[in-house]
């Protein structure tokens, strides 16, 4: 079956460390977005991708990067890892452009910055 | 500013007993109207969504939604609640922008009680 995985689930890592969370999905679809969930926040986007080489910012994008060279990943980069990062990140994926596509979504990896 | 506001942070219900979980947005416009459900430790999955026609939305494992324009609201029933229900429930919204950014709310944490 086609599925949306990321990797690695659980992370710790130091302030100032640069880190790499992975998402992959095998359904092909265009669009792919990252979220981060806190506590009385619910999920906010990071940044988004309507495909490859397309990167779109997104309500909280600072201190992050994502790339997309090809249509299945979308790593997303902390650059210099801040304890304010401390969060569940969630990657999402989409078929289409329309306003109300499914976004369908991976298990979420736990980052630790101490 | 947009916004989505779920006033209940938690709802604790009976087994078998009917849950009415409230959602409010503040747009000038309908916007797409979505509930998801997180299971503890997984991601988030669709339960169902409105874009237009008839104001109540049935979801899948016997959810169903309505939208009231009057009230801005976009609230999730269920006539009788198994334990398997709980969870975290969030709703959000799309814009009609043509833009697929989701905005969710903080999120209702369901307890089932036997």
């Amino acid at each position: 079956d086609a599925e949306i995985t990321q990797s690695p689930r659980h992370k710790i890592t130091e302030t100032g460390r640069q880190v790499t969370l992975a998402c992959h999905q095998t359904w092909n679809h265009n669009n792919m977005f990252w979220y981060r969930q806190d506590l009385g926040h619910g999920l906010r986007l990071i940044h988004y991708s309507y495909g490859v080489q397309d990167t779109n910012k997104g309500e909280v994008s600072d201190g992050y990067s994502v790339s997309r060279s090809n249509t299945e990943d979308l790593p997303l980069t902390l650059e210099s890892a801040a304890s304010s990062q401390t969060s569940v990140y969630f990657c999402a994926s989409s078929e289409s452009n329309g306003p109300g596509d499914t976004q369908y979504f991976g298990p979420g990896t736990r980052l630790t910055v101490l | 500013a947009q916004s989505v506001t779920q006033p209940d942070i938690h709802i604790t219900v009976s087994e078998g007993a009917s849950l009415e979980l409230r959602c409010n947005y503040s747009y000038g416009a309908t916007p797409y109207l979505f509930w998801y459900v997180q299971s503890p430790g997984q991601g988030l999955q669709l339960l169902l969504k409105y874009f237009s026609g008839d104001t109540l939305v049935q979801g899948i494992k016997g959810f169903e939604a309505e939208f009231k324009r009057s009230q801005s609201s976009f609230n999730l029933r269920k006539p009788s609640v198994h334990w398997s229900d709980a969870a975290e429930y969030f709703c959000a919204v799309v814009l009609n922008t043509g833009f697929q950014k989701l905005v969710f709310g903080t999120g209702t944490r369901l307890l089932v009680s036997p």
